[in-house]
């Protein structure tokens, strides 16, 4: 039961456009959301969060959108840059129990 | 230091040998997590200890031992492994008293079961 989707395995943008990735929850009780980016035979890396009380998160050239009726995250990084290549997790919490479920992950490709 | 260390990087071992993953950190985090992550696939959660107390056991077989001998440190015993059990194996870890904190994961230790 794959509690967090994320519906795109892939997506292929040019450099210097938007890219969205998005994501979809299914447990009401998740309450903070994050993303994440990994590249092969590394450990996740943090990028950004939003807890359910808020409905955007911005940090530079990434901002985090949450529609809590909708059980949808999106994250938007603009400009894209050829080192945004990576594969990018979203990931969900009940902060009371710790516990940081993982999506299934989409591939950015940013073409130069 | 928002560092998260593990050791070793790659790890070959037969399914007879015992074998340890350590992990190190030291942000004073008190929750502390393993992860296992296949090829193409999402980090699945195992274990997750909080205030070095085991919190969480999602179901991890028995050959698969966690252990948190202090605030900073966390070991994952392995023994009789299978070869489905090859993968990269994640430590992370949150501060694990305030709400709304992101988890900090290590480099990764990738095991080959033979």
């Amino acid at each position: 039961d794959q509690q967090v989707k994320q519906n795109s395995p892939s997506l292929s943008v040019q450099e210097g456009r938007i890219s969205i990735l998005n994501c979809d929850y299914t447990n009401s009780m998740f309450d903070y959301f994050l993303w994440y980016k990994k590249y092969p035979a590394e450990g996740p890396t943090f990028l950004i969060s939003i807890s359910s009380i808020k409905d955007k998160n911005e940090d530079g050239r990434f901002t985090v959108f949450l529609n809590k009726s909708a059980k949808h995250l999106s994250l938007h990084i603009v400009p894209s840059q050829p080192g945004d290549s990576a594969v990018y997790f979203c990931a969900a919490s009940d902060q009371g129990t710790y516990k940081y479920i993982f999506g299934t992950g989409t591939r950015l490709k940013v073409l130069a | 230091d928002t560092e998260v260390t593990q050791t070793p990087k790659h790890l070959v071992m037969g399914m007879t040998n015992k074998k340890s993953l350590k992990c190190e950190q030291h942000m004073g985090h008190r929750a502390m997590y393993w992860y296992k992550q296949k090829a193409k696939k999402p980090p699945e959660l195992m274990f997750v200890y909080s205030y070095e107390k085991l919190s969480i056991n999602e179901s991890v077989p028995s050959r698969f031992s966690p252990e948190c001998p202090n605030s900073s440190l966390l070991n994952l015993h392995l023994h009789a492994l299978q070869p489905e059990d090859s993968a990269l194996y994640l430590c992370a870890s949150s501060q694990g008293r305030s709400l709304y904190t992101e988890a900090f994961f290590g480099q990764g230790t990738r095991l080959t079961v033979v």
